[in-house]
């Protein structure tokens, strides 16, 4: 069975600081994983999506990376602003569901 | 395109009677899936649908619950009779194969 774990549960920055969130998985057979960003009391954004072939990805001030082999992702993220402020969700695809992991709670302090 | 549509975006009601949940896919996705998130088990995935048809229903709490998918473009989750504990936030998502998957806004669900 599948278990996706964040690590940290919860970090505070000021504004500026460049961060990064992991995520670690324990199948290393998945097709996919995803980062999704999550409002208070709103819907999961889809940030990233890095297939199995793939090592990274990137998006603006947002970049995802990809180790299958050690089960690890990360998400790194850019001259942090007080927008950034969310729930930030990875997701591993094993065939045909996304199993997720519990969340980090990001605070930009400005 | 409008994205994954839920309805309604909220809902009140009273222990024992039955609620329905609405969603509608993405055009041309030809997967499904249900999840609820609550504060203590975050999200769980209940069902999921590939080309209309239940695949996986494992995640289903109770037989309370049921969900049907009868096209490609609609699908309802339906719980009966409700409790208070089936209050959550119950997500609808949609993909297509192993690309990205969208979630729609989400049915918040109070049942007092």
């Amino acid at each position: 069975k599948q278990e996706v774990t964040q690590i940290p549960a919860a970090l505070s920055v000021p504004e500026g600081e460049n961060l990064v969130l992991n995520c670690s998985f324990t199948d290393s057979a998945i097709y996919n994983l995803q980062w999704f960003r999550q409002d208070p009391g709103k819907g999961l954004t889809s940030l990233l999506l890095i297939q199995s072939s793939q090592r990274e990805q990137t998006s603006g001030r947002l970049n995802a990376s990809l180790d299958k082999s050690s089960g690890r992702s990360t998400l790194y993220i850019a001259a942090s602003q007080p927008g950034d402020s969310a729930t930030y969700l990875c997701a591993v695809n094993g065939g045909n569901k996304l199993v997720f992991g519990a969340g980090t709670i990001l605070r930009v302090k400005s | 395109d409008a994205g994954v549509i839920q309805s309604p975006r909220h809902e009140v009601t009273e222990m024992g009677q039955e609620v329905t949940l609405r969603c509608k896919p993405i055009s041309g996705h030809n997967s499904l899936f249900w999840y609820r998130q609550t504060m203590m088990r975050g999200l769980e995935l209940l069902i999921y649908f590939n080309n209309n048809v239940p695949i996986d229903d494992s995640g289903m709490p109770e037989d309370r619950f049921s969900a049907k998918m009868p096209n490609a473009s609609f699908s309802t989750l339906k719980i009966q009779p409700s409790e208070p504990r089936d209050s959550a936030v119950y997500f609808c998502a949609s993909s297509l194969q192993v690309a990205g998957y969208t979630f729609g806004s989400g049915t918040r669900l109070t049942v007092v």
